[in-house]
C-alpha cells in the first residue's frame, strides 16, 4: 500500500529553526517533493529529492534517505510568513518522472512572535 | 509568465446536477493532473493526460467522473450527477518537462471549491 506519515501541526518561534519529519512507505519511488500552501491557496514546489542526502536552497533543506523511507524539510529563521501548512509528496515509478504524486495530510506550521 | 489557471474558482450545484470543472495549464506543459483536496488534507489523485491520452484515471472515485483534454491543452473534469461527497477543492496541476533541477515537478492552480447541497 501507500502511505506517508508526517505531523500534523508544529509550533515555533520567529527566528528558530524547525525540522518537519515524512515518512513513506510506498510501492515504488522515484522522488520526493516538498511543497508549501498557505490558507486558501494553491501548494508551491519548496524542494526535490531523489537521491540521499541534503539539498540546499536558501533557508530551507530537505533530506533524504531512501534506505529509511525517510525525509525532513528543515526550515531556518524562521519569519511569520512561514505559517503555512507543509506538503511531503512522493512520485511513484509509474510513468518515470510523468508519475503522479502522493501526498501526505500535510503538517501546518505556525510560528509565534 | 501565466500559471495554471482554473475557472470557476466556486461552484455551488444542488445535489443530482452535473458540473464541468475547467483548467487551462502553463503553456507548453505537456502533462495535466487533477487532484481533490479535502480540507486540512493533501491533494488526492483523480487522473491525468500526456498531451490528450489519458495515462490514468485509477484515481477517479467511480464512473460518475470523466475527464478530458481534446487537444492536448485545456482539461475538463466533469461530475455527473453529484452527490455531496463530491464537495471538495479540485485542482489542477501542470508538468514542466526536462526541468531536472526541480524533479520535472508540478505546478498548481488555484483550485475549483465545489459546494454541493
Amino acid at each position: 500500500g501507500q502511505n506517508i506519515d508526517q505531523p500534523t501541526e508544529m509550533t515555533a518561534t520567529e527566528g528558530a529553526i524547525v525540522q518537519i519529519n515524512c515518512t513513506y512507505q510506498t510501492s515504488g519511488f522515484n522522488g520526493l517533493f516538498w511543497y508549501q500552501q498557505h490558507a486558501g491557496e494553491a501548494p508551491t514546489f519548496l524542494s526535490y529529492n531523489v537521491l540521499d542526502g541534503l539539498e540546499e536552497k536558501g533557508r530551507f533543506s530537505s533530506f533524504l534517505s531512501r534506505s529509511k523511507g525517510y525525509s525532513y524539510l528543515l526550515l531556518k529563521e524562521l519569519q511569520m510568513k512561514d505559517s503555512a501548512s507543509y506538503l511531503c509528496a512522493v512520485r511513484g515509478i509509474y510513468g518515470g518522472s510523468q508519475g503522479n504524486l502522493i501526498f501526505g495530510k500535510g503538517t501546518k506550521l505556525s510560528v509565534k512572535p | 509568465g501565466a500559471g495554471v489557471s482554473q475557472s470557476p474558482r466556486y461552484k455551488v450545484t444542488k445535489r443530482g446536477q452535473d458540473v464541468a470543472l475547467r483548467c487551462d495549464p502553463i503553456s507548453g506543459h505537456v502533462s495535466l493532473y487533477w487532484y481533490r483536496q479535502a480540507l486540512g488534507q493533501g491533494p488526492e489523485f483523480l487522473t491525468y493526460f500526456n498531451y490528450e491520452a489519458q495515462q490514468d484515471k485509477s484515481g477517479l472515485p467511480n464512473d460518475r467522473f470523466s475527464a478530458e483534454r481534446p487537444e492536448g491543452s485545456i482539461s475538463t473534469l466533469t461530475i455527473q450527477r453529484t452527490e455531496q461527497r463530491d464537495s471538495a477543492m479540485y485542482r489542477c496541476a501542470s508538468r514542466s518537462f526536462g526541468d531536472s533541477g526541480r524533479g520535472d515537478t508540478q505546478y498548481f492552480g488555484p483550485g475549483t471549491r465545489l459546494t454541493v447541497l
